[in-house]
């Protein structure tokens, strides 16, 4: 069965920083390419970052483009996301989502984490 | 805003159909990327309801279907169920800015 669980959320201060984990289970984590998501309390999906299956490639949403650094350890089945200079907007639940990238699913989210809750306030 | 247009709501009594429209541009939809759609039921995370424009997951009802036309796409709900009440999100992929996918704004369906 596939898993993905997310920690390190919590209550941070404007400037401060936070570090996610997402383990994964039940697949074969380097073969996959990885995403994190995040969703504004009472508002809609937001793609966050993305990373390949090698860790080679990777991308950001202009949000937190410089502030956020995304990463995995494929040895370890886990990804992370970094997140420096916080700010109030970045509160959010965030997901650590799978990406299935077979041809009849291409770009797409076949799993998602459970989330874990970022608030960023002083 | 997002990228790709949702209704913020729609509404339907049990039995009935309902639609949820999603419309992108030529850097999306038009482009020739797949939809895919999912659904959140209140207090959990999203899950993967159609993939690939119009093909269901294992174990999602055939009442749900996809479909996709030039720059926009719809998921359709047929025999509406109190358990289908949750919001849906589409999502595709576009070329043209410094992001990987994007998704729709969301729409909530109410089961009256």
């Amino acid at each position: 069965e596939v898993q993905l669980v997310e920690s390190g959320g919590g209550l941070v201060q404007p400037g401060g920083s936070l570090r996610l984990s997402c383990a994964a289970s039940g697949f074969t984590f380097s073969s996959y390419e990885m995403n994190w998501v995040r969703q504004a309390p009472g508002k809609g999906l937001e793609w966050v970052s993305y990373i390949s299956s090698s860790g080679s490639t990777i991308y950001y949403a202009d949000s937190v483009k410089g502030r956020f650094t995304i990463s995995r350890d494929n040895a370890k089945n886990s990804l992370y996301l970094q997140m420096n200079s916080l700010r109030a907007e970045d509160t959010a639940v965030y997901y650590c989502a799978r990406e299935r990238s077979d041809l009849s699913c291409l770009f797409c989210i076949d799993y998602w984490g459970q989330g874990t809750q970022v608030t960023v306030s002083s | 805003q997002s990228v790709l247009t949702q209704p913020p709501s729609v509404s339907g009594a049990p039995g009935q159909r309902v639609t949820i429209s999603c419309t992108g541009s030529s850097s999306n939809i038009g482009a020739g990327y797949d939809v895919h759609w999912y659904q959140q039921l209140p207090g959990t995370a999203p899950k993967l309801l159609i993939y690939g424009n119009n093909n269901r997951p294992s174990g999602v009802p055939d009442r749900f279907s996809g479909s996709k036309s030039g720059t926009s796409a719809s998921l359709a709900i047929t025999g509406l169920q109190a358990e289908d009440e949750a919001h849906y999100y589409c999502q595709s992929y576009d070329n043209s800015l410094s992001v990987h996918v994007v998704f729709g704004g969301g729409t909530k369906l109410t089961v009256l």
